[in-house]
């Protein structure tokens, strides 16, 4: 069955530094999503993208996030300058168009741990 | 905007039935879904009903829909220890496939065998 892979699985890294978080999306998906969870609160929509473009954000991602499609597969999320309270789990999602019904699909998640 | 909650925390018995309940504020969304997020996890979708249903029953798993007071439950016949996880209802909103999910506060399921 097909899946949303996200790699890593765990990221440590020192405030301030720069991360890339990593997906590649169901092959014939066309939207994509990162989301993310603080430990012990709501899973929180960060940004959607379609057609090589943001097509919604949420006010978390102001302009120290950043997503880019830089090939035909991966969706990457890139953190310019991390803080400790970027520390969360952070999810990758797709989505098909164009079905009746359909659905979100989520990566297993890449915990960023920032010291 | 849209908000979600659930009760935090469940804990039952291995073989009785489980009930998760949900209370959502945007009735417009055409489905309702439910996510399970096992220990170290990510989050899978167990199941969903349509806004125009008011019962979907999937072997073990029946969810109910009260559209009028705009509550969600989930009953989880002869749980397993397997079922513990933490469970989400979610609200997806978009159209042609985009799917903007808002997530509840999710309710941690704790079976105790």
């Amino acid at each position: 069955e097909p899946e949303v892979t996200q790699t890593p699985s765990h990221q440590v890294t020192q405030m301030g530094q720069e991360v890339i978080l990593r997906c590649v999306p169901i092959s014939n998906h066309l939207y994509f999503y990162w989301y993310r969870q603080i430990l012990g609160q709501k899973v929180e929509f960060l940004v959607s993208f379609y057609n090589n473009e943001i097509s919604e954000k949420s006010e978390i991602f102001d302009d120290q996030f950043s997503v880019e499609r830089p090939d035909g597969s991966n969706f990457t999320l890139k953190i310019r300058s991390t803080k400790l309270e970027d520390s969360a789990m952070y999810f990758c999602a797709s989505s098909e168009r164009g079905r009746a019904r359909t659905e979100a699909f989520f990566g297993q998640g890449t915990r960023l741990t920032v010291v | 905007g849209e908000d979600v909650e659930q009760s935090l925390f469940l804990s039952v018995r291995e073989g009785d039935s489980s009930v998760i309940n949900c209370t959502y504020t945007d009735s417009s969304s055409t489905y309702l879904y439910w996510y399970k997020q096992e220990p170290g996890a990510g989050l899978q979708l167990l199941t969903y009903i349509f806004s125009n249903m008011d019962m979907k029953q999937d072997q073990r798993l029946t969810v109910l829909l009260n559209k009028k007071d705009k509550h969600l439950s989930l009953r989880i016949a002869d749980t397993q220890t397997g079922d513990s996880a933490i469970y989400f209802c979610a609200e997806p909103q978009g159209t042609g496939g985009y799917q903007k999910v808002t997530f509840g506060t999710g309710t941690k399921l704790q079976v105790i065998p």
